[in-house]
Parts: structure tokens; C-alpha cells; sequence
């Protein structure tokens, strides 16, 4: 089955600064690759997804990338601010098939 | 729509007590997803259906759990009996479906504690 390794579990910077979260995962016929963020006391909620035929996607603030090669995504946060502070989750599926989910990475945002 | 709708947000039982946990899945989404979240390993996918249809329960830690889904507006987590290390927030989402459509919504959990 799939498996999804994500880095750095935790992660500290400083407003405006960029955020960068690695994921890899091991089945090359995943084809989605989505990313949750999870706010204390709430359950996960999707802010930005790819597919497979894509190499980068951004939305505002948020940009992700694929290197389907090398079996690796990241997302990207620019000019961070204190409301992102959050657990961030990628994910991987083929579709159809349910997603896998890294183990998360908590991400602190100072003033 | 309101969400993903689950209940109760938290439960505290004693050990070798039943426990049920419900969901409400979105209107119209046809898969149904039971997950857990702990510290040490994720979030795990414990079950999940299809238009109703138990399709993979190979998540489903031991024979004391168990999961139905009467209805396409209903569905159960059970436990029992609970022990200690149960002990962790449980999430319903829900999905569309579909090859274009693997979005899952979540509900807010329920936070489990077995003592």
C-alpha cells in the first residue's frame, strides 16, 4: 500500500517569513495529492490539492509542487502570519482509493 | 449544508464499557470515511463505505470495533469493550466520490478517554 512520509514534524517562524513542508510518498500510481490543515479542536479541512498532471498549483498565499519523478510534494506558505498556526497534513491517493496521510507537521507562526 | 456532523464531541467511559459514536455524513456524498488521530500514529482510516456498502475494514484495529452505516444519513462506530488505549479522537468525513472528487470533509470529532 501507500505510504506517505511528511517532514519536519515541527516547525517555528517568524511572521512574513516563508513555511516549507516536505512530503514523499511510494506508490508511483498515486495521482492526488492534497493537503489539510487542522486547527485546534477541529477536524482536518482542505486548503489545496494536486493532481498528477500538474507540476504546481498556488492560491495566494499557499502554493504546492509536485516532482512525480522523484515521488515528492511540498507545500509552500509565503508571508506567514499567526492564523496559519495549525498542523498541516499531506495526503495521497489514486482517486478512487482512500487518501494516506502523513503524520503531520505543527507548524508555529510568532508575532 | 451544515458539515459533517458528529457526536458527542467528547466521551469519557470507563474501561470494558460500550461505547457508540455517530456521524452524519454531507447530503449527496456517497463515501463515508471513520478515521483515528493519536500522537503516535496519525491519522489511521479505521473503515469506509460506499453508497452505504462496507468497502475496506482492514484499518479496523480488533473485533471490538465495529462500524454500520443503515442510511445514507447515519452512521456508528462502536466499541466493545473499551479499553485504555481506545483512547483518541475519532473523525467522520465524507466524500463526493469519484475520480475527480476525492475531497474529503471532515466533522469536528469526537475525543475519546477510556479510563
Amino acid at each position: 500500500g501507500e505510504n506517505v512520509e511528511q517532514h519536519p514534524s515541527t516547525l517555528s517562524v517568524q511572521e512574513g517569513d516563508s513555511a516549507v513542508i516536505k512530503c514523499t510518498y511510494s506508490d508511483s500510481a498515486s495521482n492526488y495529492f492534497p493537503w489539510y490543515k487542522q486547527e485546534l479542536g477541529k477536524g482536518p479541512q482542505l486548503i489545496i490539492d494536486i493532481r498528477s498532471n500538474v507540476g504546481e498549483k498556488k492560491d495566494q498565499r499557499i502554493a504546492v509542487t509536485l516532482n512525480k519523478t522523484a515521488k515528492h510534494f511540498s507545500l509552500h506558505i509565503t508571508e506567514t502570519q499567526p492564523e496559519d498556526s495549525a498542523v498541516y497534513f499531506c495526503a495521497a491517493s489514486r482517486g478512487y482509493s482512500t487518501l494516506t496521510f502523513g503524520k503531520g507537521t505543527m507548524l508555529l507562526v510568532s508575532p | 449544508d451544515a458539515g459533517v456532523i458528529q457526536s458527542p464531541r467528547h466521551e469519557v467511559t470507563e474501561m470494558g464499557q460500550e461505547v457508540t459514536l455517530r456521524c452524519k455524513p454531507i447530503s449527496g456524498h456517497d463515501y463515508l470515511f471513520w478515521y483515528r488521530q493519536t500522537m503516535m500514529r496519525g491519522l489511521e482510516l479505521l473503515i469506509y463505505f460506499n453508497n452505504n456498502v462496507p468497502i475496506d475494514d482492514s484499518g479496523m484495529p480488533e473485533d471490538r470495533f465495529s462500524a454500520k452505516m443503515p442510511n445514507a444519513s447515519f452512521s456508528t462506530l462502536k466499541i466493545q469493550p473499551s479499553e485504555p488505549r481506545d483512547s483518541a479522537v475519532y473523525f467522520c468525513a465524507s466524500s463526493p466520490g469519484g475520480v475527480r472528487n476525492t475531497e474529503a470533509f471532515f466533522g469536528q470529532g469526537t475525543r475519546l478517554t477510556v479510563v
